[in-house]
This record gives C-alpha cells, sequence and structure tokens, in this order.
C-alpha cells in the first residue's frame, strides 16, 4: 500500500514570496491533515478536512495560509506572503475518518523562508 | 485548552540500558493517546496507541506504554535499547471534541550510545 506522498520535499523562498505544497494521502483515506512543525516543537494542526469539507481550521492563519482538497483526494496548502516565521516542516496525514484512527504521516516538506 | 506534555527534551543512555520517555496529557472525559517515532529525514510512524480496555499496551519492536489515568500518563519504555531506536519520539493525545483532534507534545530526542 502506498504511503502518504507530499512535494516537494524542499523548498526556500525569499519573505513575502508566495509557496504552494501537495499531498496526496493514502487512497480511500477521507481525512486529511496537515500540520506545522516548527524546530525543535512537535507538529501542530493547521486544517483538517473530511472529504472535501474542512473540518477544523481554527490554527490556520488564514491572512496568509490557505488550504484546498476540492475533489476530496489530494490537498495543496498555499502561504502567500510567506515571513520568516513560516519556516518549518509541513507534514501532510491521512486517516481512514475521523474518531480514533491512526492518522498516517508524509515524509514533508521542509520550508525555509530567507 | 488540550496539551500534552514530554518532561525530557533529550534523553541519552547507553545501548542495551533501559528506557523511559515521559508524557502527561491534560485530562478529558475521552482521549486517546499515541506514541510516534521520527527517524532522522523521514516522516511520522505510529509506534503504538491506546484507546481503551487494557491499558498496557506493546509495539512490535519491544516498546510498551501504559496509560495512567490518575496520573494522566503515557510513558515509554524499552528495557534494552539498540542503536536503531536512535530517533525522536513524539507523544500525542487525541481529544474527541465534534470530531478527532490530535495534539502532540514537543518530542523526546532519544541517543543510543554504545
Amino acid at each position: 500500500e502506498a504511503g502518504v506522498a507530499q512535494s516537494p520535499r524542499y523548498k526556500i523562498i525569499e519573505k513575502r514570496q508566495s509557496v504552494a505544497f501537495w499531498c496526496n494521502p493514502i487512497s480511500g483515506h477521507a481525512t486529511l491533515y496537515w500540520y506545522q512543525q516548527i524546530l525543535g516543537q512537535g507538529p501542530k494542526l493547521l486544517i483538517q478536512f473530511q472529504n472535501n469539507g474542512v473540518v477544523d481550521d481554527s490554527q490556520l492563519p488564514k491572512d496568509r495560509f490557505s488550504a484546498e482538497r476540492l475533489k476530496g483526494v489530494d490537498s495543496t496548502l498555499k502561504i502567500q506572503p510567506a515571513k520568516l516565521e513560516d519556516s518549518a516542516v509541513y507534514l501532510c496525514a491521512s486517516s481512514l475518518g475521523l474518531s480514533q484512527e491512526t492518522q498516517y504521516f508524509g515524509p514533508g516538506t521542509r520550508l525555509l523562508v530567507l | 485548552a488540550q496539551s500534552v506534555t514530554q518532561l525530557d527534551s533529550q534523553v541519552p543512555v547507553f545501548e542495551e540500558a533501559p528506557v523511559e520517555l515521559r508524557c502527561n496529557y491534560s485530562s478529558s472525559v475521552s482521549v486517546y493517546l499515541f506514541w510516534y517515532v521520527q527517524y532522522p529525514n523521514q516522516g511520522l510512524q505510529l509506534l503504538l496507541k491506546y484507546l481503551s480496555g487494557s491499558t498496557l499496551v506493546e509495539s512490535i519492536n519491544g516498546f510498551e506504554a501504559e496509560f495512567n489515568k490518575s496520573q494522566t500518563s503515557f510513558h515509554l519504555r524499552k528495557p534494552s535499547v539498540h542503536i536503531s531506536d536512535t530517533a525522536e519520539y513524539f507523544c500525542a493525545a487525541g481529544y474527541l471534541q465534534g470530531a478527532q483532534k490530535l495534539v502532540f507534545g514537543q518530542g523526546t530526542r532519544l541517543t543510543i550510545n554504545p
């Protein structure tokens, strides 16, 4: 079974530029998550989708971050414009459903904002 | 707000020695607990989880964790570690509030010395 795929693996941009990350979850997984992991910290949930609907985006900085999952499968996370403090690893995870389900993580995209 | 605290940011031990990684969570009526492991340059992988039933859960590679409701803890233990156990370990709690929300601790870096 293929795991969660993410691209790109690494990205370096200058502040005020925009960037987009892509995630393809495990086939059949209805729930998709985006996490931000700052160096030295645990992952923090940014947004959670159930199929193509948003379940929780309470910690997403909506003035600069956006995410979509139009067809209920793959998803993109965008930052526009980026700030220095956005430097982090962005992790995508998926699970079968919402309750008690194990979340499976992709390898992450490491973003460096200069 | 729900929170997870990992009491040690780094734990160095010698090979074949026992180890305990500590985790405490904020109390809730419904909580599910997980330990994830992150090897260098890889995504998070589930190590073990507690959903209900027996309070002692085990992984296939010799780790175990015990759910202690009275102390709101879920410490991870292994009686004899190997070099290959060198990684970062994250404790996470799943809280049911509408949908499951996973809250991570800040991680414990386990370093095994020969």
